[in-house]
């Protein structure tokens, strides 16, 4: 595998049920991110991870547990969610990731999307 | 406070040009430029950084007017593989670290 991937790609939960999205990034990067993205809306930065530690967190609910065990994976656990939740959710990653991200692109995964009933 | 991107959309024929516009109403210390087709993940572009510095795609340039706060796009002889929706992201200066946020995007339509 290369580049940053994401699994499940598709994702159908109930409101009371409990899921966790993975992504796995085979490129030697430092950083890395969850992104929501909605129709019709800009794309949303949800977290932000440097070298393991959690260094961004936009006022996400809690409803959002993400958790980054390695350099190389990230997760977002997933539980009782609402129907305005289902979007898809993309993971990425950058080389550094300290300081602005001024110096660094960011490499995107193919997102998963999730459909909350 | 999200950049504002013009214009939402735009249809090309093949070989045309295209410009599409990124303005923040704060001081940025850089925009980065991604695209993304239907189905796909977003996929880099360009980096402009404040005082000149670029990094990014060999057919595609851009500019970043710091007094004014705006980047540009352009798309020179237009193919048909530009299709796709145009995100311009920005960084703001004393924002603190990491944080990118992104326009709501510009549709290009390359038609033959």
């Amino acid at each position: 595998e290369t580049g940053v991937t994401q699994t499940p790609r598709h994702l159908v939960m109930g409101m009371t049920n409990k899921k966790s999205l993975k992504c796995e990034q085979h490129l030697g990067h430092n950083a890395m991110y969850w992104y929501k993205q909605s129709a019709k809306k800009p794309l949303e930065l949800m977290f932000v991870y440097s070298l393991e530690e959690r260094v961004e967190n936009n006022s996400v609910p809690s409803r959002f547990s993400p958790e980054c065990p390695n350099s190389s994976h990230l997760f977002l656990h997933l539980h009782t969610l609402q129907p305005e939740d289902s979007a898809l959710y993309l993971c990425a990653s950058s080389q550094e990731g300290r300081g602005l991200a001024g110096g660094d692109e960011q490499f995107f995964g193919p997102g998963t999307r999730l459909t909350v009933l | 406070q999200q950049p504002v991107q013009s214009p939402q959309a735009v249809i090309l024929r093949e070989g045309e040009d295209a410009v599409i516009n990124c303005s923040s109403s704060k001081a940025l210390y850089s925009v980065h430029w991604y695209r993304q087709k239907h189905g796909e993940a977003p996929v880099f572009l360009m980096i402009l950084l404040k005082g000149g510095e670029q990094k990014g795609h060999e057919k595609i340039s851009a500019s970043f007017n710091e007094k004014k706060q705006q980047s540009s796009l352009y798309l020179t002889a237009s193919q048909l593989s530009y299709s796709g929706t145009y995100f311009c992201g920005t960084e703001y200066s004393g924002a603190g670290s990491y944080q990118l946020t992104f326009g709501k995007g510009t549709k290009l339509s390359v038609i033959p």
